[in-house]
């Protein structure tokens, strides 16, 4: 079965603060896995899509990377803002199906 | 470019009515939309996949005749919650892409919520 985790279910976190999202996914035959922003009662914003074949994918503050073998990606956020509070889905879109699977979201509070 | 539009962006319903929400494409044309529902503090769940001018295909324990699909144009398609229950409220986001192609990348409205009394 295709699943994709992610922990923590909520991080809260001072300014200025390094951070680092998890996910994992069962299945390695992913086509990309991506990386979302919701801000409450919002929809989704893509922030990083990493292809299969890639390892990592950078855009400003935002780091993310992936491991097909070890079933990981990560999303690093450097120097962290109170305007990066939301919650943060990773999605595996899989060959099979052509399918994106979310994860549950980690929610991140980030205090001034 | 690549936006997609929500119609309406929140509806309250009385419980036992059907209510329509509407996924657009402003500016491009659509051959495949996704619908997804969300519940509070949980992930997006595919609900189906419509290509234009095709009958929609729902995931595993998704009822069709309670959450009807069309998807008539390249710019629209549009859910259907039959005979709305307190259970149904819910976040729900359409997505759309170009094509059916796994490489087409998907294109999120900002959802409606729908609360049913």
């Amino acid at each position: 079965k295709q699943e994709v985790t992610q922990i923590p279910a909520a991080l809260s976190v001072p300014e200025g603060e390094n951070l680092v999202l998890n996910c994992s996914f069962t299945d390695s035959a992913i086509y990309n896995l991506q990386w979302f922003r919701q801000d409450p009662g919002k929809g989704l914003t893509s922030l990083l899509l990493i292809q299969s074949s890639q390892r990592e994918q950078t855009s400003g503050r935002l780091n993310a990377s992936l491991d097909k073998s070890s079933g990981r990606s990560t999303l690093y956020i450097a120097a962290s803002q109170p305007g990066d509070s939301a919650t943060y889905l990773c999605a595996g879109l899989y060959n099979q199906g052509g399918k994106l699977i979310f994860g549950q979201g980690t929610e991140l509070s980030v205090k001034p | 470019g690549a936006v997609v539009s929500q119609h309406p962006s929140w509806v309250i319903c009385k419980s036992g009515t059907s209510v329509k929400i509407e996924c657009r494409s402003l500016d491009f044309q659509a051959t495949t939309m996704f619908w997804y529902r969300q519940f509070p503090k949980q992930s997006l769940m595919l609900m189906a996949t419509s290509n234009e001018g095709s009958k929609a295909t729902y995931e595993q324990g998704v009822e069709k005749d309670k959450f009807l699909i069309n998807h008539a144009s390249l710019t629209l398609s549009t859910l259907t919650v039959t005979s709305a229950h307190p259970e149904d409220s819910s976040f729900y986001i359409c997505s759309a892409s170009r094509s059916s192609a796994i490489q087409e990348t998907q294109y999120f409205g900002p959802g409606t919520r729908l609360l049913v009394l």
